[in-house]
């Protein structure tokens, strides 16, 4: 059961640029919407988190638009930098089954 | 230092011999869960545990147990791993439920011949 579909599944970004990752789901009951960060050899960390009553919030460099009517929500990364090379996972989590359900991951590699 | 611990890091076996993955969280926190990363797929999820003594399946169970006697202490059992069981997995925590940020371990890379 396809819940979650992350794209794109690679992204190459030079330094200074705007990297967007999309996230798309379809159960309606979801209500919180978070954004992990992996570097190799790490386990996953949570990097920005959103709750559905809003449609944006920005920490720092990276911001998560929602929209709730589309079901999606999207990671926008500004002033894209070497160090943000990692693996970018959505991880939509609903109170019923207790878990996040994670998207496929991307991997973003920023050029220098 | 609030952490994750996993033991071992990197784990090489054959097929149906009995192993145990230990995972340790020195936060406090009721929620402990285990998932496998695989390419392509993300993160599944294979047992969760909303407190001590209380566990149940994730999508991907078949294969593994777990126990939950400890708070701090959340290990996977596999009784006969077999090569589709190779993988890396993830044990993480959270405070109260998993829509609180989880904190993830370093991983444990297995690999069943």
């Amino acid at each position: 059961q396809q819940q979650v579909k992350q794209s794109p599944q690679s992204l190459i970004v030079q330094k200074g640029g705007i990297s967007i990752i999309n996230c798309a789901y379809e159960n309606t009951a979801f209500d919180y919407f978070p954004w992990y960060q992996q570097f190799p050899g790490k386990g996953p960390a949570l990097l920005i988190a959103i709750r559905p009553d809003v449609s944006e919030k920005k920490e720092g460099r990276f911001t998560i638009s929602f929209n709730k009517s589309a079901k999606q929500f999207s990671l926008h990364i500004m002033d894209s930098q070497p160090g943000d090379s990692a693996t970018y996972f959505c991880a939509p989590y609903y109170n019923q089954g207790g878990k996040l359900i994670f998207g496929q991951g991307t991997e973003l590699s920023v050029k220098p | 230092e609030a952490q994750v611990t996993q033991n071992p890091r990197y784990l090489i076996t054959v097929t149906g011999k009995k192993l145990t993955v230990t995972c340790s969280q020195n936060m406090n926190h009721e929620y402990m869960s285990w998932y496998r990363q695989d390419p392509g797929l993300g993160l599944r999820q294979i047992y969760y545990s909303m407190n001590v003594e209380v566990t149940d399946k994730g999508d991907v169970p078949e294969g593994y147990k777990v126990s939950r006697k400890e708070k701090r202490n959340f290990p996977l059992i596999l009784e006969s791993p077999s090569p589709n069981q190779t993988s890396l997995y993830f044990c993480a925590s959270s405070r109260g439920l998993a829509g609180n940020e989880q904190y993830f371990g370093p991983g444990t890379r297995l690999t069943v011949t």
